[in-house]
């Protein structure tokens, strides 16, 4: 099965800096890459994803990259807000059932005032 | 936008009684659910693909007969967990995905805090 390893468990930025979270999966199948955003006892929410056929993907302070070659893809987060503290989990289906998803460990994101 | 109503959003119960989580899909239909368990400060592990009309597949590790999931329609899914022990205590969430959606985007539902006591 699909096996997603996330880094780093925890990150701590100032307020206006950029915030970067990693995560590398196992199943070349693989070809859609989610991030979920989770505060503290609600439900995950997707922040953006992208899909195997793109590099890249922005949506104003968040992108992702993908490198299909290396097996790996990125959140980049700039100019961080207080509010963007949070759990950041990144996601990857592997080669099995359509909408099963293998989630990365987790980032706490604390962004600091 | 997809909508995924979860309920009860905590549950305390006695050990050795069953409880029940119903998943409901508000506006659209999903043949597919999915049912995790989130411990505190933790990943969220998938315990079973709930499937319209047909047994649920269970991950390795995860006990059917404790975990019973039933899917009897295409907007609902429910998970009971019979004979609950302390252990048992977790945040269990569902997530569906939209039969008419194009990709593979899940929609989560908010979870149920069970404690067990």
């Amino acid at each position: 099965g699909e096996n997603v390893e996330q880094h780093p468990s925890t990150l701590s930025v100032q307020e206006g800096d950029s915030a970067v979270i990693k995560c590398t999966y196992s199943d070349s199948a693989s070809n859609y890459f989610p991030w979920y955003k989770q505060e503290l006892g609600k439900r995950p929410q997707l922040i953006i994803d992208i899909r195997s056929n793109v590099g890249e993907k922005k949506d104003q302070r968040i992108a992702v990259t993908l490198n299909k070659t290396a097996k790996h893809f990125s959140l980049h987060i700039t100019e961080t807000q207080p509010e963007d503290s949070a759990v950041y989990f990144c996601a990857a289906p592997g080669g099995t059932s359509y909408g099963k998803l293998t989630f990365g460990q987790g980032t706490i994101l604390t962004v600091h005032p | 936008g997809a909508v995924v109503s979860q309920h009860p959003s905590w549950v305390i119960c006695k050990s050795g009684t069953s409880v029940k989580i119903e998943c409901r899909s508000l506006d659209f239909q999903a043949t597919t659910m999915f049912w995790y368990r989130q411990f505190p400060k933790q990943s969220l592990m998938l315990m079973a693909t709930s499937n319209e009309g047909s047994k649920a597949t269970y991950e390795q590790g995860v006990e059917k007969d404790k975990f019973l999931i039933n899917h009897a329609s295409l907007t609902l899914s429910t998970l009971t967990v019979t004979s609950a022990h302390p252990e048992d205590s977790s945040f269990y969430i569902c997530s569906a995905r939209d039969n008419l959606g194009s990709n593979e985007k899940l929609f989560f539902g908010s979870g149920t805090q069970l404690s067990v006591l």
